[in-house]
């Protein structure tokens, strides 16, 4: 079965400590985004990568670091330095980026910082 | 500044009706138009895409439609039924940095009522 797969489905962490969210895909996909959702809000594009070791920041990079090691792992490290860490975080692939190409998105980690 | 806005936050239907999620942008540039629906603690799933030159696009019981002088895009759903209530999410693709991106609206929650 393809997909994206992101665990755990819910984290908790002191304030202060690093924590990192992963991500993983089988979808074959070149390209992966990681995403911000906050109540009431839209969507917010943290980083994005459009292939293996190479990684462009966002809109909201703050705070935020990731690597892509492998063409099926993105992981992304809310660091102590994001200054508001609580929210639901969404991780998505597309099998490129450009073209109009729809991405497709995993179920989500919500992260509750306390 | 909100390049993708979904003026209205929600929306309720009598099932088997017609639902209309509208969607406005500033940015003539944008490539493609998306509609993403979501339900609680879950990832976006992608419904339907319409491209910049085109008007309309159908796709079973959704369909998009795209004024591109109005600057503005709407999904229809018919007829509708209670499995689509959720909150649904107006996106927009910009070439930014060399490759695509998404820009989401803040979303329309739709319930469709028995």
């Amino acid at each position: 079965d393809g997909g994206i797969t992101q665990s755990p489905k819910y984290l908790f962490r002191k304030e202060g400590q690093n924590v990192t969210l992963s991500c993983e895909q089988n979808l074959n996909h070149d390209a992966m985004y990681w995403y911000r959702q906050d109540p009431g809000q839209g969507l917010r594009l943290i980083y994005y990568s459009q292939i293996v070791n190479d990684f462009q920041k966002g809109d909201i990079a703050e705070g935020y670091s990731v690597s892509r090691e492998k063409k099926e792992s993105f992981p992304l490290t809310v660091t102590s330095a994001q200054k508001n860490p609580t929210a639901f975080y969404l991780c998505a692939s597309s099998i490129g980026s450009s073209g109009g190409i729809p991405q497709y998105f995993g179920p989500g980690t919500r992260l509750t910082v306390l | 500044d909100q390049q993708v806005k979904q003026n209205s936050p929600s929306l309720s239907v009598q099932e088997g009706r017609i639902s209309i999620l509208n969607c406005d942008y500033t940015n003539s540039m944008f490539d493609y138009f998306l509609w993403y629906k979501k339900y609680p603690a879950e990832g976006p799933t992608f419904l339907i895409s319409i491209s910049s030159i085109k008007d309309k696009n159908e796709d079973g019981r959704f369909t998009v439609f795209l004024n591109k002088s109005a600057k503005h895009l709407s999904l229809h759903i018919v007829p509708s039924q209670p499995g689509d209530s959720a909150v649904y999410f107006c996106a927009a693709i910009v070439y930014q940095g060399g490759s695509e991106k998404l820009v989401f609206g803040k979303g329309t929650k739709l319930t469709v009522n028995p």
